[in-house]
């Protein structure tokens, strides 16, 4: 089975609508990110989280919001999408060794804003 | 804001030849990473070099890193069409958060 799982792997929605896209992992990791790919711009970091009780803001974090269930949960919530928010969502984790964080990534949710 | 910038946006290449990318960065950096992505899939990591480290390698991947010039490369040796992806340099800016900045990739295509 796959360390990191995101659901739902594509999506189809309206403007104004409410879209919660979520992640598991099972590597055990404290350290969680969620972030955004737009064709032409790489991996652009919209929420991270180093703990269960530590959430920051990523570089494009407006429109999002994300919730921390547990340890190996971390949702990604855009209350009404819009259809800019149109693009390619990863969830990955890391977890610090030797001062160095690798990340791992689950396989991307497509989602469309119509 | 990105830190790294990768170069060329995009290359292609025959099966058998060597395909290097390289990446460029504005601040100090703990360790650089490269990572690879298949089409529409997420990043798999290939490689770490830390700071105090000029070269690595690991299978057909070498890496350098030149910290004066802030800029490293990656090296892929006798390509194969499976290379087929985009790869992606991240760098760590450091300042005790280790959170990698991503650069917008390169583009390969090996040709079989």
């Amino acid at each position: 089975d796959a360390d990191v799982t995101q659901t739902p792997r594509n999506r189809i929605t309206k403007t104004g609508k409410r879209i919660m896209l979520e992640c598991s992992q099972t590597k055990g990791h404290d350290r969680m990110y969620w972030y955004r790919q737009d064709p032409g711009l790489g991996l652009q970091l919209i929420y991270y989280s180093f703990d269960v009780k530590d959430i920051n803001k990523g570089e494009i974090s407006d429109g999002y919001s994300v919730s921390r269930q547990a340890q190996a949960k971390f949702s990604l919530s855009l209350e009404s999408a819009i259809p800019n928010q149109t693009a390619l969502y990863f969830c990955a984790t890391s977890g610090r060794t030797a001062g160095t964080d690798t990340q791992y990534f689950g396989p991307g949710t497509r989602l469309t804003v119509l | 804001s990105q830190q790294g910038e990768e170069d060329p946006q995009a290359l292609s290449i025959q099966e058998g030849e060597n395909a290097t990318m390289n990446c460029s960065y504005k601040t100090s950096i703990n360790n650089l990473q490269w990572y690879r992505q298949n089409s529409g899939r997420g990043l798999v990591h290939l490689i770490l070099i830390r700071s105090n480290e000029r070269e690595k390698h690991s299978g057909r991947l070498r890496v350098t890193l030149d910290t004066s010039k802030k800029s490293s490369s990656l090296l892929i040796t006798a390509s194969r069409a499976a290379d087929t992806a985009s790869y992606f340099c991240a760098t760590d800016a450091g300042g005790g958060s280790y959170i990698p900045t991503f650069g917008r990739g390169t583009s390969l295509i090996v040709h079989p």
